[in-house]
C-alpha cells in the first residue's frame, strides 16, 4: 500500500524563523513530488513541486527530495504569521498519494 | 473560469438517498481526480482518469461509489444509498498531460448526510 507519512504537529516556530516540514514515502517508484499549503475550510493550494534529489527554491520555500532515504522537506524561511496553516506532503507517479499533514503555527 | 469548478458547495442529504457531484476541470487538462477529506483528515484518494486510459477506480471505497467523464472534461461522481460516513468535503483536481502531475483543486462539495 502507497503511504505518505508526516508528522502531525502542531509545528510551532516564531515568526522570522525557519519552518521544517518533513515527509517520508513509502512507493519507490514515485516520480512527482509536492508541497501544499491547506487553511482551515479552503481546498489545498500547491506551493512547491520537485522531482529530482538536491534541492529546489522559489522564494522563501526550499523543497528538499532525496530519492534513495525516500524522504522530501519543505523549508520555510522568515516565516509568517500568514504562513500557520496545514501543510501536506505529496507524491506519486500518476494519481497521487497524500499525507495527513502537518499543522504549522508561526507566532508573532 | 479558469480554476476548476465543483457544484455544488454544500450538499445536505438524508440517509439512503443517492448523490452526484459535479467536477468541471480546468481546461485543457486531461487528468482529473476525485479526492475524499474527512473533517481534520488527510485527502484520501478516490479515482484518477487520464485522456482515453481506462480510470484508476482503485480508492472507490465500496460499490456506492462511481464516477464518469464525459467527454474528457467534466466529471459527476455519484453516490448511491448514502450513509452518514460518506460525509465529508470532496475534492476535485485536475492537471495537464505530462508526467509531471501538479495537480490543481476546485473549492470542493461539502456533503453532510444526515
Amino acid at each position: 500500500q502507497k503511504e505518505v507519512e508526516q508528522n502531525s504537529g502542531p509545528l510551532s516556530v516564531p515568526e522570522g524563523a525557519i519552518a521544517s516540514l518533513n515527509c517520508t514515502y513509502s512507493d519507490r517508484g514515485s516520480q512527482s513530488f509536492f508541497w501544499y499549503r491547506q487553511y482551515s475550510g479552503k481546498s489545498p493550494e500547491l506551493i512547491m513541486s520537485i522531482y529530482s534529489n538536491g534541492d529546489k527554491e522559489d522564494g522563501r520555500f526550499t523543497a528538499q527530495l532525496n530519492k534513495a532515504s525516500q524522504y522530501v522537506s519543505l523549508l520555510i524561511r522568515d516565516s509568517q504569521p500568514s504562513d500557520s496553516a496545514t501543510y501536506l506532503c505529496a507524491a506519486g507517479r500518476r494519481a497521487l498519494t497524500f499525507g495527513s499533514g502537518t499543522r504549522l503555527q508561526v507566532q508573532p | 473560469g479558469a480554476g476548476v469548478s465543483q457544484s455544488p458547495s454544500n450538499k445536505v442529504t438524508e440517509k439512503g438517498k443517492d448523490v452526484e457531484l459535479r467536477c468541471d476541470p480546468i481546461s485543457g487538462h486531461t487528468a482529473l481526480y476525485w479526492y475524499r477529506q474527512s473533517l481534520g483528515q488527510g485527502l484520501e484518494f478516490l479515482i484518477y482518469f487520464q485522456g482515453n486510459s481506462a480510470p484508476d477506480k482503485s480508492g472507490l471505497p465500496s460499490d456506492r461509489f462511481s464516477a464518469e467523464r464525459t467527454g474528457g472534461s467534466v466529471s459527476t461522481l455519484t453516490i448511491q444509498r448514502t450513509q452518514q460516513e460518506d460525509s465529508a468535503v470532496y475534492l476535485c483536481a485536475s492537471s495537464p498531460e505530462d508526467k509531471r502531475t501538479e495537480a490543481f483543486f476546485g473549492q470542493g462539495t461539502r456533503l453532510t448526510v444526515v
